[in-house]
């Protein structure tokens, strides 16, 4: 799987919106892009995915670079709860094999 | 969607003992899959586990220190075998029970294991 890079940290505060950027600049032409978070004491859970287009849903968007070598997972209004671990992860779509490969994410702290 | 159980949630053991985690899915999934997260880090990969053949090893993890069994579709174990304090760990089982080009992956709430 392709390599991604994240910021180790970043900061935001309560009801502010969050762009948390993810690099993939050897990303293929099948790899999905796709982001989890992991909670306090918590598995991962699912955030978003896309392939080329920006993508929405009730967590999160998804803005793809043009050119698909970068990534920028924006939480239009942070909450507390949205504090965690986020993890952005390429994997082949044409692959059978569903594992993912975690790189070291990006620690969100938010603030009241 | 799948919903997972993870037994033990937590443990404390000795070394040179062995801990057998259990994983439960409360559907039928073709794909499953065994993590490490030790402190303070991402998680790694150790094993696929696949249902009905032996599992397929992440390199540098091995079947005779992590033996995994997958007996049916919706449960598999993970053996943490000889365990020393490096083996201190959460371990994770994770589930992809979807089909077609992306699937969306279920985590479990992980295994505290801690090697004194």
């Amino acid at each position: 799987d392709a390599k991604t890079t994240q910021p180790n940290s970043m900061e935001s505060n309560e009801e502010e919106p969050v762009h948390l950027p993810c690099n993939h600049s050897t990303i293929s032409g099948t790899d999905y892009i796709h982001w989890y978070r992991q909670l306090p004491s918590q598995g991962p859970e699912y955030v978003i995915h896309g392939l080329t287009s920006n993508v929405n849903n009730r967590m999160a968007s998804l803005a793809i670079a043009e050119d698909r070598k970068s990534s920028t997972l924006i939480l239009h209004r942070a909450t507390l709860r949205d504090a965690a671990v986020y993890y952005c992860i390429l994997r082949d779509v044409g692959g059978s094999n569903y594992k993912l490969t975690f790189g070291k994410g990006t620690l969100l702290t938010v603030n009241p | 969607s799948a919903v997972i159980s993870q037994k033990p949630s937590r443990d404390i053991c000795q070394r040179g003992t062995s801990l057998t985690i259990q994983c439960q899915v409360d559907s039928q999934v073709t794909m499953m899959f065994w993590y490490r997260q030790q402190p303070g880090q991402s998680l790694t990969l150790i094993a696929t586990a696949n249902q009905g053949s032996e599992a397929t090893y992440e390199s540098g993890f091995v079947i005779d220190k992590f033996p995994i069994s997958r007996p049916n579709l919706t449960f598999s174990t993970l053996t943490v075998s000889n365990m020393s304090p490096e083996d201190s760990s959460i371990y994770l089982c994770s589930v992809s029970p979807g089909t077609g080009d992306w699937t969306e992956a279920f985590f479990g709430q992980g295994t505290r294991l801690t090697v004194v």
